[in-house]
């Protein structure tokens, strides 16, 4: 089955610096991925779509300046968390569908844990 | 506007059976996803309906009634490494993902 992979599992940065999370498809080629965040006993909420060679799409009230999102090929999409404050510590994870079936299920990294101290 | 509804929380027992509903209002209907979610860890796809009816895989089943905008998950054989979040999402006309809430299962011995 499709498998999207993340890396790192869990950083701790301290406050002001930058963080970077990878997501992969690693059987298949993913135009789109998606970026969500999740803190503690909430529901999974939507930060942006990444679209391969083009711009993000971010949704209302996430600060695109702040989360630097690139697309650069089609099994790589990358977030970086810029001058990170305490409250950015969530739980960040990217997912994709296989093109081309348009009723495919999102698949899941495993997530990275963000600490800011 | 587009809108998923789920139950908070839900117990039950080891070895009994707990069916967990879910209503959907979206733009466009594309399907009904279910995905199960142990705490600290990314979801992972359970089922996915489109027709109405039942689909069972194992243990789990999960239903959809496209007139009503309802869905059910139903795990049978309850075990406690079936304690997590269930999240039911509903695939709209633009191929987007609404998200539930999710749903707390609570097994106990």
């Amino acid at each position: 089955g499709a498998v999207v992979s993340q890396h790192p599992s869990w950083v701790i940065c301290k406050s002001g610096t930058s963080v970077k999370i990878e997501c992969r498809s690693l059987d298949f080629q993913a135009t789109t991925m998606f970026w969500y965040r999740q803190f503690p006993k909430q529901s999974l909420m939507l930060m942006a779509t990444s679209n391969e060679g083009s711009k993000a799409t971010y949704e209302q009230g996430v600060e695109k300046d702040k989360f630097l999102i690139n697309h650069a090929s089609l099994t790589l999409s990358t977030l970086t968390v810029t001058s990170a404050h305490p409250e950015d510590s969530s739980f960040y994870i990217c997912s994709a569908r296989v093109p081309d079936l348009d009723h495919s299920p999102l698949h899941f990294g495993n997530g990275t844990r963000l600490t800011v101290t | 506007g587009q809108n998923i509804d789920q139950p908070t929380e839900m117990t039950a027992t080891e070895g009994a059976i707990v069916q967990i509903n879910c209503t959907y209002q979206t733009s466009g209907f594309n399907g009904l996803f279910w995905y199960q979610q142990h705490a600290g860890e990314a979801p992972t796809f359970l089922s996915y309906n489109v027709l109405d009816g039942l689909e069972e895989k194992g243990r789990f089943s999960s239903f959809l009634s496209r007139s009503k905008g309802y869905s059910y998950l139903l795990l049978k054989e309850l075990q406690m490494k079936d304690s997590a979040s269930y999240l039911c999402a509903s695939m709209d006309s633009n191929y987007q993902l609404i998200w539930g809430a999710g749903t707390k299962l609570i097994i106990k011995p």
